[in-house]
């Protein structure tokens, strides 16, 4: 099956630094991403909409200057949340639809464990 | 998309059957019911999805009520490693040309016991 891969899958960053994650498919091309982020105990929460070639698309409640999107070819999408902080630690996940009709269903990343300290 | 409405949690014995409940009373005609699963600190997992029929694969099958307002996720031999959060999610498909973002519930925790 289509394979999504997520990079670095554990960091560790300071308070008010900025953290870069990627997001890549790997056999298959993506014009859509999603990026999803999960508290401890909680569900995914849909964070934004990655599309290639233009603006992402956020979720009602976050905020776009915090957490920059960036989908610059098929394959790989960024999310970079800028001057984290301790309340941003979490577990950040991504997931791609691909072109081909044999997709019909999401592919998800490993998910990227944030913390901030 | 149609709101689901899961179990919090269920056990299962290792080696049974799990049946999962997902009620969907609100469903289109055009929406499908999908399920995923989260293994603890990982990404979600497809295991299958459906319109109207009942659906089988490797993994599970999917049983879908007639008047497609419940539908049932059944492991039939249950393992320890099936341990997981399983999500009924309801959307219009497929993903490739409806834009594709799913939106999670609280899901059902699993737990397989020996």
């Amino acid at each position: 099956g289509a394979v999504v891969s997520q990079h670095p899958s554990r960091v560790i960053c300071k308070s008010g630094t900025s953290v870069k994650i990627e997001c890549r498919s790997l056999d298959f091309q993506a014009t859509t991403m999603f990026w999803y982020r999960q508290f401890p105990k909680q569900s995914l929460m849909l964070m934004a909409t990655s599309n290639e070639g233009s603006k992402a698309t956020y979720e009602q409640g976050v905020e776009k200057d915090k957490f920059l999107i960036n989908h610059a070819s098929l394959t790989l999408s960024t999310l970079t949340v800028t001057s984290a902080h301790p309340e941003d630690s979490s577990f950040y996940i991504c997931s791609a639809n691909g072109f081909s009709q044999a997709n019909t269903e999401a592919f998800f990343g490993q998910g990227t464990r944030l913390t901030v300290v | 998309d149609a709101k689901t409405t899961q179990p919090t949690s269920m056990d299962c014995a290792e080696g049974r059957a799990a049946n999962l409940p997902c009620n969907h009373s609100t469903i289109s005609g055009n929406e499908y019911v999908y399920w995923y699963r989260q293994i603890h600190s990982q990404g979600p997992q497809y295991i299958i999805h459906g319109l109207k029929n009942n659906e089988t694969n490797e993994m599970a099958s999917l049983i879908i009520t007639e008047d497609r307002k419940s539908s049932t996720l059944i492991l039939p031999h249950a393992t320890l490693r099936d341990t997981a959060v399983y999500y009924c999610i309801v959307r219009v498909g497929p993903f490739y040309n409806q834009g594709g973002k799913l939106i999670f519930g609280q899901g059902t925790e699993l737990s397989v016991k020996p």
